[in-house]
Parts: structure tokens; sequence; C-alpha cells
């Protein structure tokens, strides 16, 4: 069964930069058939696509959010990685990492999430 | 920035059926991209629900049901039970002058009476 694991900080200041790692177990995250995406839910307010990455390290933002954005990818520890950098308040939310099917891009397996909260 | 519309809230008694629409434009499910439904109980992470406008993941009850038609989608809940009580949410992909998206709805709430 394949499961997904985000880890980082919970507490970020502000201007400062949020990282965050996704590890996968139970699969492969080199397999040609998935993306790996973000994706963050501030409180009481609905989920927002951050960007998602190929195992080869193609990479695709939130045009919303894409300045700020990065998302890398070590095939060799099965993880992905996110990193936002000069974060607010607003940045403050549950941050889930999820496998993407690359062929209908459906979001199939999520973690449990990570809750980051901004502020000093 | 949610390009896809969702009714906030909607309710129905237990046996019954409820619908929830999803409504967006020429640059996503009116492209032709496909719809998929997820569920999110109170406290945790999203479940896929529907994926590719009308399948079910194995494991989903067959009470629940997608559809697709023009640039919106619908999401049927039949035989409504205590345990569908969760937020909702349906997602596509969009393909907007500034750059390739990922795009949720806003979010349904529904409340078993």
């Amino acid at each position: 069964q394949l499961q997904l694991q985000e880890s980082g900080p919970g507490l970020v200041k502000p201007s400062e930069t949020l990282s965050l790692t996704c590890t996968v177990s139970g699969g492969s995250i080199s397999s040609s058939s998935y993306y790996w995406g973000w994706i963050r839910q501030p409180p009481g307010k609905g989920l927002e696509w951050i960007g998602s990455i190929y195992y080869s390290g193609s990479t695709y933002y939130n045009p919303s959010l894409k300045s700020r954005v990065t998302i890398s990818v070590d095939t060799s520890k099965n993880q992905f990685s996110l990193k936002l950098s000069s974060v607010t308040a607003a940045d403050t939310a549950v941050y889930y990492c999820a496998r993407v099917a690359a062929v209908r891009i459906q979001f199939d397996y999520w973690g449990q999430g990570t809750l980051v909260t901004v502020s000093s | 920035q949610s390009v896809l519309t969702q009714p906030p809230s909607v309710s129905g008694a237990p046996g019954q059926r409820v619908t929830i629409s999803c409504t967006g434009s020429s640059s996503n499910i009116g492209a032709g991209y496909d719809v998929h439904w997820y569920q999110q109980l109170p406290g945790t992470a999203p479940k896929l629900l529907i994926y590719g406008n009308s399948n079910r993941p194995s494991g989903v009850p067959d009470r629940f049901s997608g559809s697709k038609s023009g640039t919106s989608a619908s999401l049927a809940i039949t035989g409504l039970q205590a345990e569908d009580e969760a937020d909702y949410y349906c997602q596509s992909y969009d393909s907007s002058l500034s750059g390739p998206l990922y795009v949720f709805g806003t979010g349904t709430k529904v409340t078993v009476l």
C-alpha cells in the first residue's frame, strides 16, 4: 500500500522559507506513470494546488505562487520536497503531498498533511 | 483563486439523494479535461472518490456517481448515510494562458439531517 508522509517545521517566521519533505513508501517515486504534487489548505478554506514534479525533475507550478516555489525530487531517498520563500501569515495552512496519476491527472494518494503556521 | 464553482452546502435526510454541481469554463472542464471528486472527512486528508468523470476507485461505494456535460460536472450521492457528512471538492486541469494548472472547486459541505 502506497504511503506518503510529510515532514518539516510546524512554525516558520514571516519572510523566511518554508521547507517540507514528502517521503514515499510502498512504491517507487521513479514510476513513469505518476507525478508528485503539493497541495495546501488554509484553516477553514479550500484546496489550492502548489505545484508538481516528475521523477525526471520536470516541474509545474501554480502561476500565483511560481515566483516563490521550488519543488525538487530525490529518487535515491524516494522523497520530494517543497520550498516556499518569503512566507507571510497568508501561507499558514495544512500542506499535503500527493501522487498524481499522469494520464487523467487525479490525486490518487495523499499524505496525512502537516500544519505549518507562519508567525513570529 | 478557484476557477471551479460549487455550491457552499447541500443537505439531505438519510436515504435521500443529493447532487453537487461543479461549474467550470472552456479552459478546463469545457476543454475536455477530466473531472475528479474528493471527499474530505473532518480533520482528515482528502480522499479520491471519483476519477475520470465517472469512475470509482476500488472500495468506494456505488452510492457515489459522477457525470460531466459541457462546462460542468456533478457528483451524486444516493441513499445518503450519516458517514457521508463531509466536504466534497471537484478538481480538473486548466490550460490557461498563464500556464497549465491543476484546479480545485470551491468545496461543498454535505450535511446529513
